[in-house]
């Protein structure tokens, strides 16, 4: 059964850092890859940014972009990423999710990880 | 403004079925798989349809298509747990990255 569970989230100041993981398990690591999406409390869903199953491409909104990095560790079936340079408007719950093949959009999602951008 | 675009809101009956589309682009909907999303109450996102093949432990009423650059997501024989707010999204080549729709506030009368 496909898993994946997000942690790392939390309260965190204007301009502050944290990292997010995505562990997962069920199915072959380095098969696929992982999107990272966000959802505020009265908004829609967001994605933000997506790792290719063998890490040879990265993409990421325009949002977030050269402030987040995703990485993965194969050895430990983890998806990590790296939030920098955190805003108010980057307060949400995080989602990871598994995708279902090249280019292919979300298909297994975790519980998802709230992060709150405040002073 | 979403690159995809979807009804702010549907209502039904019971028992009848709804029709929720997804508005997008040759370069989105007309090229690539679109993935349909049921979130209830905020709670995780949960996939009911990709393209048109059912995920496991979905009920065979929901049913997903593709006209155009007009993604559908149908649902036969209405039940009261099907109220959510439901999401499209697929791969944007112009864009080089992953679209959502603004989502569609299903209501089940």
């Amino acid at each position: 059964q496909v898993h994946l569970v997000e942690s790392g989230g939390g309260v965190v100041q204007p301009g502050g850092s944290l990292r997010l993981s995505c562990a997962t398990s069920g199915f072959i690591f380095h098969y696929y890859g992982i999107h990272w999406v966000r959802q505020t409390p009265d908004k829609g869903l967001e994605w933000v940014t997506f790792i290719w199953k063998d890490s040879s491409k990265t993409f990421y909104a325009d949002s977030v972009k050269g402030r987040f990095t995703v990485s993965r560790d194969i050895s430990k079936n983890t998806v990590y990423l790296e939030l920098n340079s955190l805003r108010a408007d980057d307060t949400a719950v995080y989602y990871c999710a598994r995708d279902n093949g090249p280019y292919s959009s979300s298909y297994y999602w975790g519980q998802g990880t709230l992060v709150t951008v405040s002073s | 403004q979403s690159a995809l675009t979807q009804e702010a809101s549907v209502s039904g009956t019971v028992g009848h079925t709804v029709t929720l589309s997804c508005f997008g682009t040759s370069n989105n909907v007309g090229r690539y798989t679109v993935g349909w999303y049921q979130q209830i109450s905020h709670n995780p996102p949960k996939t009911v349809m990709f393209g048109s093949s059912l995920p496991s432990g979905i009920p065979a009423r929901f049913s997903g298509s593709k006209s155009g650059t007009t993604a559908s997501l149908t649902i036969s024989g209405l039940q009261p747990e099907d109220e959510a707010d439901y999401y499209c999204s697929t791969w944007d080549d112009s864009l080089s990255a992953w679209v959502f729709g603004g989502g569609t506030k299903l209501t089940v009368l």
